[in-house]
């Protein structure tokens, strides 16, 4: 299986900032999405593809990175921004996700 | 507008078989591919398994491989997933969404499933 390792766990920061949430593969992966989930609901696609907006998502998010390494990229951050945050490969069964990441107000 | 109604929450005992039906409206079952998510209580996202058809079958995470089954019903347009020898640790929120990660699936989820194992 591929594991997916992703940090930090959460992270504090106010509006207006910037956070970069980070994950790494066990081994290279070529399909890897990024979810954002609030307290009580369905998780919501963001990124696809590594670097791929999903449809309707703001461009203050912003995702980069191959083989092993990805990070999504959180500009100017809103007040609906605060929410927890996955990791996904999909390049390879079984699927994997990332631990998930609280951003937080801070 | 495309949703997944998925059934309600349910109690089970422990050894218990539980089935969660997730029923596709505004389009037809046949067009996309269900997969199973779950989330234990405050923790993670966890795949189950989903149906993949550039393969023509359906795949589940070895977690679950002989415990779980997953099938469809193409007249309902309703999607099930099946689940024997329930134990606390499978307590969760369980969601049916249109494969995961796949721009093209359209990004749909149910709104979740609480199963509860307890004595």
């Amino acid at each position: 299986d591929v594991q997916m390792t992703q940090s930090p766990s959460s992270v504090s920061a106010s509006v207006g900032d910037s956070v970069t949430i980070t994950c790494r593969a066990s081994e290279s992966i070529r399909w890897l999405a990024w979810f954002q989930q609030k307290p009580g609901g369905a998780p919501k696609l963001l990124i696809y593809a590594a670097s791929s907006l999903f449809t309707g998502v703001p461009s203050r998010f912003r995702g980069s990175g191959s083989g092993t390494d990805f990070t999504l990229t959180i500009s100017n951050i809103e007040p609906e921004d605060f929410a927890t945050y996955f990791c996904l490969q999909s390049g390879s069964v079984p699927l994997t996700f990332g631990g998930g990441t609280r951003v937080e107000l801070k | 507008q495309v949703q997944l109604v998925q059934s309600g929450a349910e109690v089970k005992k422990p050894g218990a078989s539980v089935r969660v039906s997730c029923k596709v409206s505004g389009h037809t079952l046949s067009g996309f591919s269900i997969h199973w998510v779950r989330q234990s209580p405050g923790d993670g996202l966890e795949w189950m398994g989903g149906f993949f058809p550039e393969d023509g079958e359906t795949k589940y995470s070895p977690q679950f491989q002989g415990r779980v089954t997953m099938t469809e019903d193409t007249t309902s347009d309703t999607a099930f997933l099946e689940m024997a020898g329930l134990t606390s640790e499978d307590t969760a929120i369980y969601y049916c969404t249109t494969r995961p990660g796949l721009a093209a699936a359209g990004d749909h989820w149910g709104r979740g499933t609480l199963i509860t194992v307890s004595s």
